[in-house]
């Protein structure tokens, strides 16, 4: 089944504690990229990728870091979570790394940060 | 930057009635798209629109594209429970590769 899979899905830690929210996609898209969703401003993103070794910064990136060293993985690492980064967090893929195609969202991820 | 803006917030409908749902937008795009995500869950995509469109259908669904008022709406016709969920705007901006921009969505409830 054509899916992106996150983990874990639901997430509480402590400021300051560094931690890595796992994205996997198994449709041999190009682009994979991470957003945030918090209540009454919709979905932001914090970092795409293109490609392989091809990652840049969404328009929420401060906090955040993340790598791409395999086609179908993505992950999103906190270095000294806040609590400011609590939220639900979305990762998701598409095709082609071209603007015209639909976007393939995982299940998300709560994180709370205390 | 918010570039979608979605139009009502909150609707809430009888079953069989039609659900219309506004997105309006500030820059030229190069396709606008409408996703659903049910409760905390996963977005889905539901259908594109690319900028030299003006209307588009998929089963029950009917999106309009105005790029002269940057704006679309999204028809659902027939209404049932299975429909209650979040809608949201996503514009891919022209000359922004990969770039999805989102609405804050509309919540639609559908009630038996």
């Amino acid at each position: 089944e054509a899916q992106v899979t996150q983990n874990p899905r639901y997430l509480i830690t402590v400021t300051g504690k560094k931690l890595t929210v796992t994205c996997s996609q198994n449709m041999n898209h190009e682009y994979m990229s991470w957003y945030r969703q918090d209540p009454g401003l919709g979905l932001r993103q914090i970092y795409y990728s293109m490609n392989v070794e091809v990652t840049d910064k969404g328009d929420v990136p401060e906090g955040y870091k993340v790598s791409r060293k395999e086609k179908r993985n993505f992950p999103l690492i906190l270095e000294s979570p806040s609590p400011n980064q609590t939220s639900l967090y979305f990762c998701a893929s598409s095709f082609l790394a071209g603007r015209s195609y639909e976007q393939y969202f995982g299940p998300g991820t709560r994180l709370t940060v205390t | 930057s918010q570039q979608g803006e979605e139009d009502p917030q909150a609707l809430s409908i009888q079953e069989g009635e039609n659900a219309t749902m506004n997105c309006s937008y500030k820059t030229s795009i190069n396709n606008l798209q409408w996703y659903r995500q049910n409760s905390g869950r996963g977005l889905v995509h539901l259908i594109l629109i690319r900028s030299n469109e003006r209307e588009k259908h998929s089963g029950r669904l009917r999106v309009t594209l105005d790029t002269s008022k940057k704006s679309s709406s999204l028809l659902i016709t027939a209404s049932r429970a299975a429909d209650t969920a979040s809608y949201f705007c996503a514009t891919a901006p022209a000359g922004g590769y990969n770039k999805l921009i989102f609405g804050a969505g509309t919540r639609l409830a559908v009630h038996p």
